[in-house]
């Protein structure tokens, strides 16, 4: 079945970076973009960037740029994202989702599991 | 801050009909950008339930239903259930700030 399946549980000092992966399986990883989102702890989801399979396109929220950066391996079907200069706001539960559609807006009709990320000295 | 509000919470007995409120501007809903809704149960990732607007994917039951009008979109549950009880947050596109996709501030659905 179509599915993304999320690295494991991270905890990162301030100031660290850390990179979650996401691998691909069920369906032509080359055909639909990886799109990411957060969400910190009792709030709300945060679109952070959508990439093209194989990256030629991308598009990150502003709030991010600099810090945030998204990959994609085409061999393995496998998408990445590292966040660097790791802060405590930044503790949240980080998912990859599909978009069904390569233009901006579409809607994500497949999730992974997520993986949280904790930031604490 | 979300460009995209919702009400924190609604409420319904089982059996009644809620709405859940997506209020943007003319940079998102209002410039035409598809609306989408998604339900996330307690410690799960979000499930899409309903896209473009008024589109249900397969699975998703028929109590589930959107619409969209100016600059605001609703997500209406009739028949609420217990399983209905959820967070739900509505997405879009918003065309400032360099272009990129927002989400509602999401509301809690409580079955009484």
């Amino acid at each position: 079945q179509v599915q993304l399946v999320q690295s494991g549980a991270e905890v990162k000092k301030p100031g660290a970076s850390v990179k979650v992966s996401c691998k691909a399986s069920g369906y032509t990883f080359t055909s639909y973009g990886i799109s990411w989102v957060r969400q910190a702890p009792g709030q709300g989801l945060e679109w952070m960037g959508w990439t093209s399979a194989n990256n030629d396109y991308t598009n990150y929220a502003q709030s991010l740029q600099g810090r945030f950066t998204m990959t994609t391996d085409t061999s393995t079907s496998t998408a990445y994202m590292e966040l660097r200069s790791l802060r405590s706001d930044d503790t949240a539960v980080y998912y990859c989702a599909r978009p069904g559609m390569a233009v901006p807006g579409s809607s994500m009709d497949v999730w992974g599991q997520g993986t949280t990320v904790t930031v604490s000295s | 801050q979300s460009v995209l509000t919702q009400p924190p919470s609604v409420s319904g007995a089982p059996g009644q009909r809620v709405t859940i409120s997506c209020t943007g501007s003319s940079s998102n809903i209002g410039a035409g950008y598809d609306v989408h809704w998604y339900q996330q149960l307690p410690g799960t990732a979000p499930k899409l339930l309903i896209y473009g607007n008024n589109n249900r994917p397969s699975g998703v039951p028929d109590r589930f239903s959107g619409s969209k009008s100016g600059t605001s979109a609703s997500l209406a549950i009739t028949g609420l259930q217990a399983e209905d009880e959820a967070d739900y947050y509505c997405q879009s596109f918003d065309s400032g700030l360099s272009g990129s996709d927002v989400f509602g501030t999401g509301t809690k659905v409580t079955v009484l």
